[in-house]
């Protein structure tokens, strides 16, 4: 089974901040990983697909990077809405979520 | 646009079957994957499983020998069944269309819709 671990668990920041979360795959999974979003007692969000591609609809505040095994979500300037929990999934072989990664107000 | 609908038991007995469907409405069944997804408690994501419109499956290895999950064209809707079940199977359990695109054997899967997500509770 492949294993996402995301980094960090949890992260603190302020408005207006860039902030970047972390996904590394147990083993090589090209570029097949995407990005959720998920807000307490809401299903989650698609964000970013196959690695790079946003999702239709959503800022282009959210950038996704990688291949391999390293993979990176980037929030280029952090809006009040943004506040939430992110995950990430690999679809190489199966489907596999990372643990998650909380984004808290400062 | 297309919407899913979990429905099923929130309340299930220990060592019994989980039964829950989704209803898809706004759009076919047909030409996609579809998917059902659980979350504990305070927890993370747990993929369970998917089928596709013409009910190939792929499950998650850790549940395969508790899960079915069929879909049914008619009615637009598709289910899954998770037998003996236990406290640890209490969660939110989400529905969720899969989308692909690729050629040959390599395709890009994600979950681009989501229901609303059903609670269901394991206890006596």
């Amino acid at each position: 089974d492949i294993q996402m671990t995301q980094s960090p668990p949890s992260l603190s920041a302020s408005v207006g901040d860039r902030v970047t979360i972390t996904c590394r795959a147990s083993q090589s999974i090209s570029s097949y990983l995407n990005w959720y979003q998920q807000k307490p007692g809401k299903a989650p969000k698609l964000l970013i697909y196959a690695a790079s591609s946003l999702q239709s609809g959503v800022p282009s505040r959210f950038g996704g990077s990688g291949s391999g095994t390293d993979f990176t979500l980037t929030i280029s300037s952090l809006q009040p809405e943004d506040f939430a929990t992110y995950y990430c999934q690999q679809s190489y072989n199966t489907l596999t979520f990372g643990g998650g990664t909380k984004v808290e107000i400062k | 646009q297309v919407q899913l609908q979990e429905s099923g038991p929130g309340l299930v007995k220990p060592s019994e079957t989980l039964s829950l469907t989704c209803s898809v409405s706004g759009g076919s069944i047909s030409s996609y994957y579809w998917s059902w997804i659980r979350q504990p408690p305070g927890k993370g994501l747990e993929w369970i499983g998917y089928i596709s419109y013409s009910g190939s499956t792929n499950y998650n290895p850790s549940l395969k020998s508790r899960v079915t999950i069929s879909v049914d064209t008619s009615k637009n809707q598709f289910s899954l069944k998770l037998s003996s079940v236990t406290a640890a199977d209490t969660a939110v359990y989400y529905c969720a269309r899969v989308s692909y695109y690729g050629s040959g054997v390599y395709y890009y899967y994600y979950m681009d819709v989501w229901g609303k997500g059903t609670t269901v509770t394991v206890s006596s």
